[in-house]
């Protein structure tokens, strides 16, 4: 079955660095979402992206989706601890019998002062 | 807005023992799922229902139940608790239909079980 592929698993960053956080399916997304998780505390939706080459930012975070629809990334500029926690991206994967959200594993993203 | 609650937040069980994971939605969603996280593993979907009365299974049902009497209540029954159920339990809701953003879920901030 398809799976989304995140990368970097976890990923230490010193507070105002910028990072990029990797989603990768080895099929077409009809969707794709990102969610951010903290410890003790359910999923946060962050943004929302269905068209190839979207982007959208909200604050100082940006996702990317790329042209074929396979890929995106999430964007953090000048990190803060406030940014620290597990990102999740999630993938629509309707119009291959599969009309349920699939998860990637997630990235954990510490941010160190 | 209290969104998506679960109860309990935390929860020791003993092998063999039963429980009832609750989740309870006020948004009017008609799509509700029960998800289970163990560390490294991301999310994977135990059950979801698309109204009240009708469930189905998703990829790990085994050693689980659930029923749907109500648009609002979605529970999620353990019979025979047994240590590889220890995790992380999140309930979510969405509205769901033909536009992407009706199918955002929402998510509750889980039940954390530990089967000992």
């Amino acid at each position: 079955s398809q799976e989304l592929e995140q990368s970097p698993q976890s990923l230490i960053v010193q507070e105002g660095k910028n990072l990029t956080i990797n989603c990768t399916s080895s099929k077409t997304l009809y969707g794709l979402y990102w969610y951010k998780q903290k410890y003790g505390e359910g999923l946060i939706f962050l943004m929302m992206l269905q068209k190839g080459g979207e982007e959208k930012s909200h604050e100082k975070i940006t996702a990317k989706l790329d042209e074929k629809k396979q890929q995106s990334s999430l964007h953090i500029t000048a990190s803060q601890p406030s940014h620290a926690g597990i990102y999740l991206c999630g993938a629509d994967k309707r119009g291959f019998g599969n009309e349920k959200l699939t998860f990637g594993t997630g990235t954990r993203l510490t941010i160190i002062p | 807005n209290a969104g998506v609650t679960q109860t309990p937040k935390f929860r020791i069980l003993k092998i063999g023992q039963s429980m009832t994971l609750q989740c309870a939605q006020d948004m009017n969603h008609n799509y509700m799922y029960w998800y289970r996280q163990d560390p490294g593993m991301g999310l994977k979907l135990i059950y979801y229902s698309v109204g009240a009365g009708i469930t189905d299974k998703g990829e790990v049902p085994n050693g689980y139940n659930v029923s749907r009497s109500t648009t609002e209540d979605f529970p999620l029954r353990l019979e025979l608790a047994a240590p590889s159920q220890t995790s992380v339990y999140f309930c979510a809701s969405s509205s769901r239909g033909d536009s992407l953003a009706k199918n955002i879920q929402y998510f509750g901030a889980g039940t954390r079980l530990s089967v000992l």
